[in-house]
């Protein structure tokens, strides 16, 4: 079954300690990219790749990092998460970058930074 | 100019009504023109998608309407049902080009049975 999985779903952490969101695709994309979900801020991206080994900021890059040293798996790492990083995290990829590609999502990674 | 503004935030409709979620846009170069389903607990998921080549498409009960002139397009979902109830984003790009898709910021719809 074509997918991208995430994980964790759910994560409950504290200011400071270093995590990391797993991200990983079956379908070959060479277009990742991760969004977070803001009641009222819709989807905003905080960074996307278009390769294995190219990666470029989005909107809201502050705070976060990302690798794409293979192809199917895309991490995103928060060094020291704080409060204000809680929200609904999505990963997503896709077979063209940017435009007429379907961007096919995960199902979510709900981070609480306490 | 890489906006795209949707309204409305929140939409209640009763069943078998009409629903309709509206998009503008500024960037004369966005020529593809997708909306995204999500529904609770889930990622989005393409629901239905336009090119600025035709006026309308439709795919069952779901229609996209596009007035290029005006630089907006919206989604009608004809005969609601509680189903449909979910958050729907609308987005826009230049196909073909290394552009990101900009996507509004969402209307959550509410169907009442």
């Amino acid at each position: 079954e074509a997918q991208v999985t995430q994980n964790p779903r759910y994560l409950i952490t504290v200011t400071g300690k270093k995590l990391t969101v797993t991200c990983s695709q079956n379908m070959n994309h060479e277009y990742m990219s991760w969004y977070r979900q803001d009641p009222g801020l819709g989807l905003r991206q905080i960074y996307y790749s278009m390769n294995v080994e190219v990666t470029d900021k989005g909107d809201v890059p502050e705070g976060y990092k990302v690798s794409r040293k293979e192809k199917r798996n895309f991490p995103l790492i928060l060094e020291s998460p704080s409060p204000n990083q809680t929200s609904l995290y999505f990963c997503a990829s896709s077979v063209l970058p940017g435009g007429w590609g379907e961007l096919f999502f995960g199902e979510g990674s709900r981070l609480t930074v306490l | 100019q890489q906006q795209v503004k949707q309204s409305p935030q929140s939409l209640i409709v009763q069943k078998g009504g009409i629903s309709i979620i509206n998009c503008a846009y500024e960037n004369t170069a966005f020529d593809y023109f997708p909306w995204y389903q999500q529904f609770p607990g889930k990622g989005p998921a393409l629901l239905i998608a336009i090119r600025p080549d035709v006026s309308e498409k439709k795919e069952g009960r779901f229609t996209i309407s596009f007035n290029k002139s005006a630089k907006q397009f919206s989604l009608h979902i004809m005969d609601s049902q509680p189903g449909d109830s979910a958050t729907y984003f609308c987005a826009a790009s230049i196909g073909g080009s290394q552009e990101n898709l900009i996507f509004g910021k969402g209307t959550k719809l509410s169907v009442k049975p």
